[in-house]
């Protein structure tokens, strides 16, 4: 299976921060995802990347960008927190080509004050 | 209509019996379906994958798909209180594009 590592498990940031939350995976495949996680709403698609520097927006990009300058690295940015924010950021993986299979990292819970 | 329906629960099983958990989607050219398993506070984990009709078998979990039904279910024999999670059902409209549709999932509650 894929490894895939988050930056942080809990984040605490105040309102209008910058903040950054790192996905990082240990084998080369090519298509990433950020998902947010909310009870109630389940899982909704923030952004994916198919390769380096592209990305596409899901279901709810609005309040975040994205980076992916190396294969390995796709990062999550909140470029103004709020509170609205809060929630459990899923960062997952899709496996070998032909596959399909998405494998998630643990998550990062984030709370916005 | 949600394009993929789960039943939110709770099911409750006793330890030791059948749990069976379905799931319906609205696209009919869906090519993929999987089922992930997420403890409370945890991230969602892999349990099975299904491409074609019929059943797959892994273990004590058994996927089950019917393409004309829209329909999609997993059966977990002989539950163990460890079961307890919640299960997502996942489904993939377009294998080039790699994204998934998630239900709301069901929470499973096996009693010993």
């Amino acid at each position: 299976d894929v490894k895939v590592t988050q930056s942080s498990r809990y984040l605490v940031k105040r309102t209008g921060e910058k903040v950054f939350l790192e996905c990082v995976q240990d084998m080369d495949h090519e298509n990433m995802f950020w998902y947010r996680q909310d009870p109630g709403l389940g899982l909704r698609l923030i952004y994916f990347s198919y390769d380096v520097k592209m990305k596409e927006k899901g279901d709810i990009p609005e309040g975040y960008s994205v980076s992916r300058e190396k294969k390995e690295r796709f990062s999550l940015i909140l470029e103004s927190a709020s509170t609205n924010q809060t929630s459990m950021y899923l960062c997952a993986v899709q496996g070998r080509k032909g596959d399909n299979e998405q494998f998630f990292g643990p998550g990062t819970r984030l709370t916005v004050l | 209509q949600k394009e993929v329906e789960q039943n939110s629960g709770p099911l409750s099983v006793p330890e030791g019996a059948i749990a069976s958990l379905n799931c319906t989607y609205s696209d009919r050219g869906s090519q993929s379906f999987f089922w992930y398993r997420q403890y409370s506070g945890k991230s969602p984990e892999l349990i099975m994958s299904i491409y074609s009709n019929g059943d797959k078998e892994d273990g004590r979990f058994t996927a089950q798909l019917n393409k004309a039904s829209q329909y999609v279910s997993l059966l977990i024999r002989d539950s163990q209180p460890s079961d307890s999670a919640t299960y997502l059902c996942a489904v993939m409209k377009r294998v080039d594009t790699g994204k998934l549709i998630f239900g709301q999932g069901t929470t499973l509650q096996v009693k010993p």
